[in-house]
């Protein structure tokens, strides 16, 4: 594909209830990225994979977040028990190497809202 | 405290006029400093990267500089169009480290109207 690809756009849920937000990032890319973000707010770093590791998981907010990328390529993020305070528009992004010149390119997002 | 400040929070211009965004930030030492542009709803997209090195770097009608000894950085838009109106979020990335440690500011809306 010619970008990031984030599936659902939007999702709706119940409080309590479990969610898989799906990332397919740009072909080649070794490195992918996880956010969150809050209206009005910088996107929050989440979860970075370097291939199928989940090199730098130090963003996740507690235990009910987790992410997995099994081949190095499509990434799930999963939330169980989800809580009113998950809403937020979770990013997904990639880039080519982890490095810090290389530039990330961010799909369109997944918006949450638990009721 | 956010490591990156931008101000203003929001700035509306008529259409075909310039602004200029700041952002201040105390990450130190630093690798490089971007700027994004983000669309209601969607993902930010990058507009520029200047290494602590560089002082100005340009993209079309966006020009963004960087003074690195008073740690501060500018976003300067010409000839604004309606299709500008958008967040603007200022990012920067401490030295020796990778994409993960990226520092995003909270961004500045931006309202073109015609």
């Amino acid at each position: 594909g010619a970008g990031v690809s984030q599936t659902p756009s939007n999702k709706v849920t119940e409080k309590g209830k479990y969610v898989e937000l799906r990332c397919d990032p740009i072909s080649g890319h070794t490195a992918l990225y996880w956010y969150r973000q809050s209206l009005g707010q910088g996107p929050e770093f989440l979860i970075y994979f370097q291939g199928t590791g989940a090199a730098d998981d130090s963003g996740l907010p507690n235990d009910r977040f987790f992410a997995v990328r099994p081949e190095g390529s499509v990434s799930t993020l999963k939330i169980q028990r989800t809580e009113r305070g998950d809403s937020a528009m979770y990013l997904c992004a990639s880039s080519l190497r982890p490095r810090g010149t290389d530039t990330q390119y961010f799909g369109p997002g997944t918006r949450l809202t638990v009721l | 405290k956010n490591q990156v400040e931008q101000s203003p929070q929001s700035l509306i211009i008529l259409e075909g006029k310039n602004c200029t965004l700041q952002c201040n930030y105390t990450v130190s030492p630093f690798s490089n400093l971007r700027w994004y542009k983000q669309d209601t709803g969607r993902g930010p997209v990058s507009l520029t990267i200047m290494t602590f090195s560089e002082n100005t770097k340009s993209n079309g009608r966006y020009t963004a500089t960087l003074d690195a000894d008073t740690k501060q950085s500018s976003l300067h838009i010409t000839a604004s169009q309606l299709s500008d109106s958008a967040s603007y979020i200022c990012v920067v990335l401490p030295r020796r480290f990778g994409n993960e440690k990226l520092t995003f500011g909270t961004g500045t809306r931006l309202t073109i109207i015609p």
